[in-house]
């Protein structure tokens, strides 16, 4: 089945504490974004990538970092998590990066105490 | 700037109707639209797309209108169902994506 998979769901963390959330998928993409979505703020780009070894910030990337060794893998990572950054967050990926939809992962629901 | 937004925040529609969610963009330049429906819990779904070339596009039970003249897009489900109780929005593609805040469609029985 094509789809996004992230991991963990969930996620309970204290602020400084490195934490790295995975987000794969299995439909050749070349295009990969993660999101935040907040109440009232709808969805936000943090960091996206169109392909393999690029990646560029979107419109929230302070206190994030992402990578992308692989087509299909792209992490986010928390050096050092802020409550601040309780969220939900989404990977989403699309086959290009202008005229296909993204493709959403189920979410991973964070908070940092 | 740009923006992308819904007229209005929550819908409620009675089942069996039919249902239709607006949106305005500001980007004359956007040449691709997307809606989404997205279910508690769940992340945003693909529901249908359309490029600026055209001005209606139907699925299954779905269909989007956009309307260039006045940077309108709609979405029409008919024959509402409580399976369509979600935050529906749209989202337009240049070389940046750029999403609306979303319309809760609230199905009355």
């Amino acid at each position: 089945e094509a789809q996004v998979t992230q991991n963990p769901r969930y996620l309970i963390t204290v602020t400084g504490k490195k934490l790295t959330v995975t987000c794969s998928q299995n439909m050749n993409h070349e295009y990969m974004s993660w999101y935040r979505q907040d109440p009232g703020l709808g969805l936000r780009q943090i960091y996206y990538s169109m392909n393999v070894e690029v990646t560029d910030k979107g419109d929230v990337p302070e206190g994030y970092k992402v990578s992308r060794k692989e087509k299909r893998n792209f992490p986010l990572i928390l050096e050092s998590p802020s409550p601040n950054q309780t969220s939900l967050y989404f990977c989403a990926s699309s086959l290009g990066h202008n005229n296909s939809p993204l493709h959403f992962g189920n979410g991973t629901r964070l908070t940092v105490t | 700037g740009e923006s992308v937004g819904l007229h209005l925040p929550t819908l409620s529609v009675q089942e069996g109707d039919n249902s239709i969610i607006n949106c305005a963009y500001s980007n004359s330049a956007s040449d691709y639209f997307i809606w989404y429906k997205q279910e508690s819990g769940k992340g945003p779904q693909f529901i249908i797309d359309i490029r600026s070339n055209m001005d209606k596009r139907q699925g299954q039970r779905v269909t989007v209108l956009l309307n260039k003249t006045v940077k309108h897009l709609s979405l029409q489900i008919a024959a509402t169902q409580p399976g369509d109780s979600a935050v529906y929005f749209c989202a337009e593609r240049d070389d940046k994506i750029i999403f609306g805040k979303g319309t809760r469609l609230h199905i009355l029985p």
